[in-house]
């Protein structure tokens, strides 16, 4: 079974419309993060959280929120979808400071039309 | 801030080395790291360097790192057409996160 799984993995949807994309991890890690992926772009890191009560942007978060609703979840919300949201949607997990490692889910393709 | 420079490409025959390579600009890196890519998977964690080192080898892997210049090369010898993947090299951003290159999409040709 997948320790970092996603939901949707395809998901296309118009202009203006709200969009959420899940993550679950069945870890025990405390800290998440969403990524997003652009072609010659690399990974941006879009929001993290380090427990239930935290979350803090990162380095492109307008256009996103989050909600961290358990140590287990962390959902990425679009409120109002625009097409340069296309992207590739990461979320990852971290067991702790001890280490920087991080665990990748299998990722969400959103096209906005 | 941090910025992390890759080549976008790099083909190579089956059985011959690879070496991918990654600029950084963050001299206080404590760890520098190499995520594979699958097609239509996550990244997976391949290997890392601690900033005190020169080297690392791991089976097919090398990891070179040349902290003057800021320079950190993953070798893949004898490479396969399994290696097929993107590869992104990371440096630690601050005390919490990782940054990310662009990734280098490495294709082996049979």
């Amino acid at each position: 079974d997948a320790d970092v799984t996603q939901t949707p993995r395809n998901r296309i949807t118009k202009t203006g419309k709200r969009i959420m994309l899940e993550c679950s991890q069945t870890k025990g890690h405390d800290r998440m993060y969403w990524y997003r992926q652009d072609p010659g772009l690399g990974l941006r890191l879009i929001y993290y959280s380090f427990d239930v009560k935290d979350i803090n942007k990162g380095e492109i978060s307008d256009g996103y929120s989050v909600s961290r609703q358990a140590q287990a979840k962390f959902s990425l919300s679009l409120e109002s979808a625009i097409p340069n949201q296309t992207a590739l949607y990461f979320c990852a997990t971290r067991p702790g400071a001890n280490t920087d490692t991080q665990y990748f889910g299998p990722g969400t393709r959103l096209t906005v039309l | 801030g941090e910025d992390v420079e890759q080549s976008l490409f790099l083909s190579v025959r089956e059985g011959d080395s690879s070496v991918i390579n990654c600029t950084y600009t963050d001299s206080s890196s404590t760890y520098l790291y190499w995520y594979k890519q699958e097609p239509g998977a996550g990244l997976q964690l391949l290997t890392y360097i601690f900033s005190n080192m020169d080297m690392k080898q791991d089976q097919r892997l090398t990891v070179l790192l040349n902290k003057k210049d800021k320079h950190l090369s993953l070798r893949i010898a004898d490479t396969q057409t399994g290696d097929s993947a993107i590869y992104f090299c990371a440096e630690k951003a601050g005390a919490n996160n990782l940054f990310f290159g662009t990734g280098t999409r490495l294709t082996v040709i049979p």
